[in-house]
């Protein structure tokens, strides 16, 4: 079975700074994916940024990048030039290509934005 | 919006009772999740589907089933409520159902059992 494990389970930074959530998995799959969602106090989920495991360049998408290092199995989300609204819980999830997968979520890290 | 619609937003009942929560998935999507997300459990993975065929089963308790009809809409029926069964209920959707497609989430709704 996967575990998808978020080790701080709060963070703060000023706006305008950079912030980096940490992420770690565990799985013998060699193919698959890895997510970060966001969740806002609206509670919707919403998805952030997407990586393929098979796929060495790291995601990136605006101010929001990864840092996925495979052998390691870490997945860490770099969040640059913060903005007030990207105050929010943020989720890493793993799935594997394989069919009757699950989507496997991390506790979340909520992360706040401060003025 | 994200395409995904979930009824009701909200949903207040007692215990020992029976709700159902629906789902639409977005359109062109074939599969049909549900999470429940819990203040102590997280967000667990319950149930998908796909095209109407059961595809992959998580925790999902015994007092719980869905099912996905041939419109794709889907449905979860929980049963004999607890008050643990208190949660916010997410239903998301993806075109296939491999791990290849992003999943869309719903707004959520939010049951709570008194």
């Amino acid at each position: 079975a996967q575990t998808v494990t978020q080790s701080q389970p709060e963070m703060s930074v000023q706006e305008a700074e950079t912030v980096t959530l940490s992420c770690t998995y565990d799985t013998s799959e060699n193919n698959y994916y890895l997510f970060w969602y966001k969740q806002p106090p609206s509670r919707q989920m919403i998805l952030v940024i997407r990586q393929e495991a098979y796929k060495q360049q790291n995601a990136t998408e605006n101010r929001f990048s990864v840092n996925f290092q495979k052998a390691a199995k870490s997945f860490s989300l770099k969040i640059s030039d913060s903005q007030l609204g990207d105050t929010a819980m943020y989720f890493c999830a793993f799935i594997s290509n394989n069919a009757g997968n699950m989507l496997t979520f991390g506790g979340g890290t909520r992360l706040m934005v401060k003025p | 919006d994200s395409g995904v619609t979930q009824t009701p937003k909200h949903l207040i009942t007692a215990t020992g009772q029976r709700v159902t929560l629906r789902c639409s998935p977005r359109s062109g999507d074939l599969s049909v999740y549900w999470y429940q997300q819990s203040l102590d459990q997280g967000l667990q993975f319950l149930i998908q589907y796909y095209n109407g065929e059961e595809r992959a089963k998580g925790n999902i308790l015994e007092r719980f089933s869905a099912q996905q009809f041939p419109d794709l809409h889907s449905e979860l029926n929980l049963s004999s409520l607890e008050l643990g069964d208190s949660a916010l209920y997410f239903c998301a959707s993806s075109q296939g159902g491999t791990g290849a497609n992003v999943l869309t989430f719903g707004a959520g709704s939010r049951l709570t059992v008194l």
